[in-house]
């Protein structure tokens, strides 16, 4: 069964521009969380989509949005971007909503200049 | 608001060595806890969960709610131990998989 995927692995873009990034998810999983992770905040959770509707969603601003597609796909998109917003991105996907193992991505690590 | 707090950022042992990883959390509900390793150049990977009570690879971990804490702990370490831990907790029941993170500790287990 191949992982979660997700492209592309490196971006640098500069202040102000968008970026999308894109997760795909373990074949059969419905639900997949997208992480921001960074040497001074660690593992922040963004917001998790289970069959295309957003469930929860963390303490970030509107800038930070995502979308879930009927084959379990997701996508973030970050808006006007900021120097701190540089970080690694990780997605991962889970079977169901039950609090369930969550299986990660190798992420993408995002660069604003 | 929950939250978790893995007090050291970093934990040192020789090879044969106790090892035990501190994880505190704060929840007023009852929580689902987790540790998640990533080894060297791999992905962030579920070692264990509360519910499960399963030992992997050596490693329990015991939910105590009267001291909020969730600790690691394996008898004797070994070389492949050497990994950043994070521990987790999610609590909302049946609402979600949303994972709060500890920050982290890095384990070297010296040969």
């Amino acid at each position: 069964k191949a992982g979660v995927t997700q492209t592309p692995r490196y971006l640098i873009k500069t202040r102000g521009q968008q970026v999308t990034l894109s997760c795909s998810p373990i074949s059969g999983h419905r639900s997949v969380s997208w992480y921001q992770q960074t040497p001074g905040q660690g593992l922040q959770f963004l917001f998790e989509y289970f069959s295309e509707t957003q469930r929860n969603k963390g303490n970030f601003p509107g800038r930070f949005s995502g979308r879930q597609f009927s084959n379990s796909r997701s996508e973030m998109n970050v808006s006007t971007l900021e120097l701190g917003d540089s970080a690694l991105y990780l997605c991962a996907s889970s079977f169901t909503v039950m609090n369930t193992e969550a299986f990660f991505g190798q992420g993408t690590r995002l660069t604003v200049v | 608001a929950q939250r978790v707090t893995q007090p050291e950022k970093l934990l040192s042992v020789f090879k044969g060595a106790p090892v035990e990883l501190k994880c505190n959390y704060s929840y007023s509900g009852s929580p689902e806890l987790f540790w998640y390793v990533q080894y060297s150049r791999q992905r962030l990977q579920l070692l264990l969960r509360h519910i499960s009570r399963e030992s992997i690879k050596g490693f329990t971990a015991d939910l105590n709610k009267g001291e909020t804490s969730f600790h690691l702990k394996k008898p004797f370490a070994q070389e492949e131990d050497s990994a950043m831990y994070y521990c987790a907790l999610s609590g909302l029941r049946n609402a979600g998989n949303m994972l709060t993170f500890g920050g982290g500790t890095r384990l070297m287990v010296k040969p």
